[in-house]
């Protein structure tokens, strides 16, 4: 049985950067991809990055470009994101979650962590 | 970047209803296409993927269909556990990105 656990979120202020860590329990980790999506308070979904298996793929949404960056250790079984020059409207619950292995699994996301709240106020 | 968009935004039902919820995608996403409900204070859970194929677990009220840009999710009779919001999301090629949710309430 897979588990993810993520943990590092905190109150920061706007400007301020914040590292998320997300553990993982069982044998796949190195095979899948990993991606981070976010959710809001009162909001949708809204996926932020993606990693694939050997790290050297890194895909993020618009709006965090240049300033968040996604990395993975297969050694730990660990999932990170690096969060920099953090504004008000990142505030939201960071969840990170399985991706596919390929084309042939194709089940995308069919593992969540429980997620953990970055809050960006001064 | 692939728009999703869903529709209805809120959604009325009585238990035992069939429900259905249409997403389109601004550009062909071929069957790249998954659904997850979420319930307040959880996280996402898979219920189809590749559009129409249920995830293991999944209660067989659920059905997805569709290809290109045109899908929908359909509980052909819903149970209360059923009320929640539902999210359809595409994840062809690099990106990711989700619609913006369809929660189904209790009329």
């Amino acid at each position: 049985e897979v588990q993810l656990v993520e943990s590092g979120g905190a109150l920061v202020q706007p400007g301020g950067s914040l590292r998320l860590s997300c553990a993982a329990s069982g044998s796949s980790f190195s095979s899948h991809q990993m991606s981070w999506v976010r959710q809001a308070p009162g909001k949708g979904l809204e996926w932020v990055a993606k990693i694939i298996q050997d790290g050297s793929e890194k895909s993020y949404v618009d709006s965090v470009k240049g300033r968040f960056t996604i990395s993975r250790d297969n050694a730990k079984n660990s999932l990170y994101l690096q969060m920099n020059s953090l504004r008000v409207e990142d505030t939201a619950v960071y969840y990170c979650a399985r991706d596919w292995r390929d084309m042939t699994s194709g089940r995308p996301f069919d593992y969540w962590g429980k997620g953990t709240l970055v809050t960006v106020s001064s | 970047d692939i728009q999703m968009t869903q529709s209805p935004s809120t959604l009325s039902a009585s238990a035992g209803d069939r429900v259905t919820i249409t997403c389109r995608a601004s550009q062909n996403v071929d069957i790249w296409l998954a659904w997850y409900q979420q319930k307040p204070g959880e996280a996402p859970n898979l219920l189809i993927y590749k559009a129409s194929i249920l995830e293991s677990g999944v209660p067989s009220r659920f059905s997805g269909s569709g290809s290109g840009t045109e899908f929908t999710l359909t509980i052909s009779s819903v149970q209360p556990d059923d009320f929640a919001t539902y999210y359809c999301q595409h994840y062809s090629g690099r990106f990711r990105s989700f619609g913006q949710g369809t929660k189904v309430e209790i009329k």
